[in-house]
């Protein structure tokens, strides 16, 4: 069974720090791997999608890796901004399960001004 | 501008009622789905349709029902058997076809039970 998960669960950076968020995933035959972002209160916005067979994709500030063969995905913030604050969760998506993503619990990221 | 729009936001409810918590998007999406999140766990999903007049059950579908007569809509009804109904409803929807399309997430439903 398929399992995700991130680590810290909470990060607190001054303003300005490139961080690195992590994500971690346990069955490596998966399908794609999107990050999301979640304001308190809110709904989720996708923040990038990496199909299986991509190394990376580039948002902006935003770079998300993936490497499957370790079961492994991280999303790097450079030059972060209080702005950025909120909850990242990665979410993977295993063959022959269209749409049915397997959620991480998420990474709750304060930048400090 | 296209969208999923989740109402209400807040919704009150005494134990032992059924409510029905509303989805509607208007993105031509063929997938919907319903997740649930608690404080401190990430999203578990509830049920799923790919097609009107089809849903499948999720991994916490247990007092919980919904129907898809519409392709933009899709109702989340919670029944008096789900145990505990307090949480955060999200309702999303996604393209169909090789796994290429992003979930859309509306802004959700707070549901109280008291």
């Amino acid at each position: 069974k398929q399992e995700v998960t991130q680590i810290p669960a909470a990060l607190s950076v001054p303003e300005g720090e490139n961080l690195v968020l992590n994500c971690s995933f346990t069955d490596s035959a998966i399908y794609n791997l999107q990050w999301f972002r979640q304001d308190p209160g809110k709904g989720l916005t996708s923040l990038l999608l990496i199909q299986s067979s991509q190394r990376e994709q580039t948002s902006g500030r935003l770079n998300a890796s993936l490497d499957k063969s370790s079961g492994r995905s991280t999303l790097y913030i450079a030059a972060s901004q209080p702005g950025d604050s909120a909850t990242y969760l990665c979410a993977v998506l295993n063959p022959g399960n269209t749409g049915k993503l397997i959620f991480g619990q998420g990474t709750t990221l304060q930048v400090k001004p | 501008d296209g969208g999923i729009t989740q109402s209400p936001k807040y919704l009150f409810r005494k134990e032992g009622q059924n409510v029905t918590l509303s989805c509607e998007q208007n993105l031509n999406h063929d997938a919907m789905y319903w997740y649930r999140q608690d404080p401190g766990q990430g999203l578990r999903l509830i049920y799923y349709s790919q097609i009107v007049n089809d849903f499948q059950k999720g991994d916490i579908a247990e007092g919980y029902s919904v129907s898809r007569e519409k392709k933009e809509s899709f109702p989340l009804t919670v029944t008096s058997a789900q145990k505990n109904p307090t949480a955060f409803y999200l309702c999303a929807s996604s393209m169909l076809g090789q796994g290429a399309s992003p979930l859309h997430f509306g802004n959700g439903t707070r549901l109280t039970v008291t």
